[in-house]
């Protein structure tokens, strides 16, 4: 069984720009949750959707944002980049999201903002 | 609101060396409990997870309880190896699907 996969692996971008990193979840997952990794905020949850819809959402600016589509397959937006938005950015998926479902991560994107 | 907090590290130790990373947490009810570790240049993987009080999680010969009387769900293993070098971080996840991190620990296993 394929795990979730992210794609690109790597990212450069500038200042200003935008940037999109997509996630395919494990076959028969529907739930999808971004996480971003610093090394100075450690681990943060960004959003999960489920179904196509946002369902919980973390506390970062409106610049980054997400969609699932119905295959659950999932996108994650970043406008108007900023130097602090560099760091690795992790997608997970779990069955149907339950407090007792292990979410299943893929390697990530690194996204560098020069 | 709900934290994790995990031993600083790096904790460097020898090869079939004891291991234990604490790890205690805050919460409001009956939060599920995970460990998950990171090896260099990948993704957190699953090590093992706990739903409710008293439970052990194991695998690959590591093991956690969770202890709901002190709020903690300490990593274990009897005799590490180097292939156990990683960053290790214990989480939490209740109600909403939002895994709250701890800040991770960074081993290292010399042989």
């Amino acid at each position: 069984k394929a795990g979730v996969t992210q794609t690109p692996r790597y990212l450069i971008k500038t200042r200003g720009q935008q940037v999109t990193l997509s996630c395919s979840p494990i076959s028969g997952h529907r739930s999808v949750s971004w996480y971003q990794q610093t090394p100075g905020q450690g681990l943060q949850f960004l959003f999960e959707y489920f179904s196509e819809t946002q369902r919980n959402k973390g506390n970062f600016p409106g610049r980054f944002s997400g969609r699932q589509f119905s295959n659950s397959r999932s996108e994650m937006n970043v406008s108007t980049l900023e130097l602090g938005d560099s760091a690795l950015y992790l997608c997970a998926s779990s069955l149907v999201g339950g407090a007792d479902q292990p979410q299943h991560f893929g390697d990530g994107t690194r996204l560098s903002i020069l | 609101g709900n934290s994790v907090t995990q031993m600083e590290g790096p904790v460097t130790l020898s090869e079939e060396a004891f291991l234990t990373i604490n790890c205690t947490y805050t919460a409001t009810g009956y939060p599920s409990l995970f460990w998950y570790v990171q090896y260099p240049g990948e993704g957190l993987q699953l090590l093992l997870k706990a739903t409710k009080a008293d439970d052990k999680g194991s695998n690959k010969g590591f093991e956690a309880t969770y202890r709901k009387e002190t709020t903690s769900f300490h990593l274990e293993k009897g005799s590490v190896q180097v292939s156990d070098s990683a960053v290790y971080f214990c989480a939490l996840i209740q109600g909403a699907q939002k895994l709250v991190f701890g800040q991770g620990t960074r081993l290292t296993i010399n042989p």
